[in-house]
C-alpha cells in the first residue's frame, strides 16, 4: 500500500498562490472521486479542508480549492495567509482501504 | 460540537499488546463508520483500520492485519484498536477518526487529538 507522492515542501510570499500536487494510480486517484486533503499544524491534530475533489466543509475558507485530472489530485491555496503554514496530506479511497500522501510542508515566506 | 477524545496509549515492550479507546460524543455514534489512523514520529499519515457504522464490517492495512483489531460499543459511543504483537515500527501517535457527514463517506471529518503508543524495550 504505498503511499501517494507529494512534493516535499512548497513556498510562497502572502497572497500569492501555491498548488500542491498528489500523484497516485489507476486504482486510487484515478478511478474514484474519493480524494480529500487534511491541513495539520505542527502539533495539532489534521484538519479536513477538501472533500470529494474538490468539495469544501463549511467553515473552510474558499482559498482553499481542489481539483484532479487523471492519477493527480491538486490543492491550490490563493491569496497565502499566514496561518496557512502547515502540513497538508492528501488521501484516496483504494477498494476497501485508505492511502494517504507523503505530506507537503507548507511555508509562508 | 463533535469531540473525539482517545486514550489508553503508552510505552509497552516489543510483543506486546495495548487497547486504545475513543470516546465520542456531539453526534449519533451509531450512524457513522470509523477509523483509526496513525503517525510516526516526523512521518506522515497512514490509515490503520476501519469498521461500519454497526461493526459488521472491519477493514485494515496490510502492515496491521492479523495484530489489530478494530470494534465499537455503540452502546458507550466508543471505538476501540486493540494493539498485538507489537513492533518498534509501530510507534505512532494513534487518531481516531470520524467519517465524513458531508458528500461521500470517504473522508474524515473529525479528528481526535491522538493518544501515542511507543514500541521500547
Amino acid at each position: 500500500q504505498s503511499a501517494l507522492t507529494q512534493p516535499p515542501s512548497v513556498s510562497g510570499s502572502p497572497g500569492q498562490s501555491v498548488t500542491i500536487s498528489c500523484t497516485g494510480a489507476s486504482s486510487d486517484v484515478g478511478s474514484y472521486n474519493r480524494v480529500s486533503w487534511y491541513q495539520q499544524p505542527p502539533g495539532a491534530a489534521p484538519k479536513l479542508i477538501i472533500y470529494d475533489v474538490s468539495d469544501r466543509p463549511s467553515g473552510v475558507p474558499d482559498r482553499f480549492s481542489g481539483s484532479k485530472s487523471g492519477n493527480t489530485a491538486s490543492l491550490t491555496i490563493s491569496g497565502l495567509q499566514p496561518e496557512d503554514e502547515a502540513d497538508y496530506y492528501c488521501c484516496s479511497y483504494r477498494r476497501t482501504s485508505y492511502v494517504f500522501g507523503t505530506g507537503t510542508k507548507v511555508t509562508v515566506l | 460540537q463533535v469531540q473525539l477524545v482517545e486514550s489508553g496509549g503508552g510505552v509497552v515492550q516489543p510483543g506486546g499488546s495495548l487497547r486504545l479507546s475513543c470516546v465520542a460524543s456531539g453526534f449519533i455514534f451509531s450512524n457513522y463508520g470509523m477509523h483509526w489512523v496513525r503517525q510516526a514520529p516526523g512521518k506522515g499519515l497512514e490509515w490503520v483500520a476501519s469498521i461500519w457504522y454497526d461493526g459488521t464490517n472491519e477493514y485494515y492495512a496490510d502492515s496491521v492485519k492479523g495484530r489489530f483489531t478494530i470494534s465499537r460499543d455503540n452502546s458507550k459511543s466508543t471505538l476501540f484498536l486493540q494493539v498485538d504483537s507489537l513492533r518498534s515500527d509501530d510507534t505512532a501517535v494513534y487518531y481516531c477518526a470520524k467519517r465524513s457527514t458531508a458528500g461521500t463517506p470517504y473522508s474524515f471529518d473529525y479528528w481526535g487529538q491522538g493518544t501515542p503508543v511507543t514500541v521500547s524495550s
